[in-house]
C-alpha cells in the first residue's frame, strides 16, 4: 500500500534553533517528492519539489534532502522563525499526473519566543 | 492575480441538504482538483478536472459531484450532505496543458472551506 509517513508528529523549538523533520515512503513508482506547509486555516504552499535524481533543494531557511534507495527525505529548517509554526506536509508523486500523489499527515511546529 | 479563491469560507448543513463549493482560479491553469482534509489523516482527492468540460474521479468521490463549465471555475457539489463529509475542503491547480503534465508543476492551493454537517 502507497503511504508517506512523517515524524515526530510535533515538535516545539526555541526561536532561531534548527530543525529536522522526517518524512519516509513507501509510493511506487516514484515520480517526484514535494514539501508543503500549510498554516492554520490556510492552504497547503509549495516549498521545495524534487525528482528521483536531486538529492537536495533549498529554498532560503529551507533545505529538503532525499534518499531514493532508503525512500526517505529530510526538511531541515535553519535559525527557525516564528513565522515558520506550521505544519510541514510530505508528498510523494507515484506517477506522473496529480491524481497520484500521496499526502502524509504532516508534522506540527511550534517556534516559541 | 487573486490565485485560488474558495467560496464560501465556512458553513454548516444540516444532514440531507445539499450545497455547492465554488472555487476558480485566475492563473489560466489547465489542471484543477478537490481534497478534504480530516484530522489524523493526510489530504485525499476527490474528484479532479484536466480541461474545461472534463471530470473524473479520485480516491473518494462517493457523495461528491463536480462540474468543470468555464476554465476558471471548478465546482464541488453535495446532493445530500452527511455527517461523514464534515471537513475542510481544498481546492488546488496545476497549470499543464497537455493531458499528461510533467508532474513538476507547482500546486497552488486555496484557502479552504471548513463545513460542518449537523
Amino acid at each position: 500500500k502507497n503511504q508517506v509517513e512523517q515524524s515526530p508528529q510535533s515538535l516545539i523549538i526555541l526561536e532561531g534553533k534548527n530543525c529536522t523533520l522526517q518524512c519516509n515512503y513507501t509510493v511506487s513508482p516514484f515520480s517526484n517528492l514535494r514539501w508543503y506547509k500549510q498554516d492554520t486555516g490556510r492552504g497547503p504552499v509549495s516549498l521545495t519539489i524534487m525528482t528521483f535524481s536531486e538529492n537536495t533543494k533549498s529554498n532560503g531557511r529551507y533545505t529538503a534532502t532525499l534518499d531514493a534507495d532508503t525512500k526517505q527525505s529530510s526538511l531541515h529548517i535553519t535559525a527557525s522563525q516564528l513565522s515558520d509554526s506550521a505544519s510541514y506536509i510530505c508528498v510523494v508523486n507515484g506517477g506522473t499526473g496529480f491524481q497520484k500523489l500521496v499526502f502524509g499527515t504532516g508534522t506540527r511546529l511550534l517556534v516559541s519566543p | 492575480n487573486a490565485g485560488v479563491t474558495q467560496t464560501p469560507k465556512f458553513r454548516v448543513l444540516k444532514t440531507g441538504q445539499s450545497m455547492t463549493l465554488l472555487c476558480a482560479q485566475d492563473m489560466n491553469h489547465e489542471y484543477m482538483y478537490w481534497y478534504r482534509q480530516d484530522p489524523g489523516m493526510g489530504l485525499r482527492l476527490i474528484h479532479y478536472s484536466v480541461g474545461e468540460g472534463t471530470t473524473a474521479k479520485g480516491e473518494v468521490p462517493d457523495g461528491y459531484n463536480v462540474s468543470r463549465l468555464k476554465k476558471q471555475n471548478f465546482l464541488l457539489g453535495l446532493e445530500s450532505a452527511a455527517p461523514s463529509q464534515t471537513s475542510v475542503y481544498f481546492c488546488a491547480s496545476t497549470l499543464k496543458g497537455n493531458k499528461e503534465p510533467p508532474s513538476t508543476d507547482t500546486q497552488y492551493f486555496g484557502p479552504g472551506t471548513r463545513l460542518t454537517v449537523l
